[in-house]
């Protein structure tokens, strides 16, 4: 149960923001929101994760709302070299049943074009 | 610093045939994963274990069964392989005691298995 919702494809011009949304509607308020990428066939990248926050790092930025059922990646400056599949994930670190879960959806392939 | 390693990168197997993949992880993880990946589909969670000697179904564990007698080694077996299980699989790792636990997941560079 990925619990997130990505479009398919998402298409960006070199230099310019990517933004890449995800849909987290049942979001809990344990559950923080992880973003991964994937370069070819490679293993997963970690990119940012956040709880309720806005974040960012070197890589990108996190905006999530204030009702916490959707979240924005933002790659500022999109290389031919971001060109990926993205995920969006949700996780939570309770001590139940759900404890160590980290499930993936199918995700968004971004295209960087020049 | 390896981080995560899978053994082996490819394998070709028989239907019928049995094998198993190993991961190992030096950063004194507890968490461990096994996903695969098959075209056009994102990773999906086969098993897992919280700790030594701990494991759990994911979303797809049927055919597979899994073993993590040492901490740093997480074994995924294939007791009688079919053609329905060639994919990319990948293992991944998570959480060392005394960091906290949202850091993120580590993931190996793959195993690509094909089974005729």
């Amino acid at each position: 149960d990925a619990k997130t919702t990505q479009p398919p494809s998402m298409d960006c011009a070199e230099g310019r923001a990517a933004n890449l949304p995800c849909n987290h509607s049942t979001i809990s308020g344990n559950e923080y929101v992880y973003w991964y990428r994937q370069i070819h066939s490679q293993g997963p990248q970690y990119i940012i994760h956040g709880l309720k926050n806005n974040e960012t790092n070197e890589m990108a930025s996190l905006i999530i709302t204030e009702d916490r059922k959707s979240s924005t990646l933002i790659l500022p400056h999109a290389t031919l070299r971001d060109t990926a599949v993205y995920y969006c994930i949700v996780r939570a670190f309770d001590r139940g049943s759900t404890l160590g879960r980290l499930y993936f959806g199918r995700g968004t392939q971004l295209t960087v074009w020049p | 610093n390896a981080g995560v390693t899978q053994t082996p990168k490819f394998r070709v197997l028989k239907t019928g045939q049995s094998m198993t993949l190993l991961c190992a992880q030096d950063m004194n993880h507890e968490y461990m994963y096994w996903y695969r990946q098959d075209p056009g589909m994102g990773l999906r969670l086969i098993h897992y274990s919280v700790g030594e000697g701990t494991t759990a179904k994911g979303e797809v564990p049927d055919g597979y069964n899994v073993s993590r007698l040492k901490k740093q080694n997480f074994l995924l077996g294939l007791e009688s392989a079919a053609p329905s299980q060639t994919s990319v699989y990948f293992c991944a790792s998570s959480y060392s005691p005394g960091q906290p636990e949202t850091r993120e997941a580590f993931f190996g560079q793959g195993t690509r298995l094909t089974v005729v």
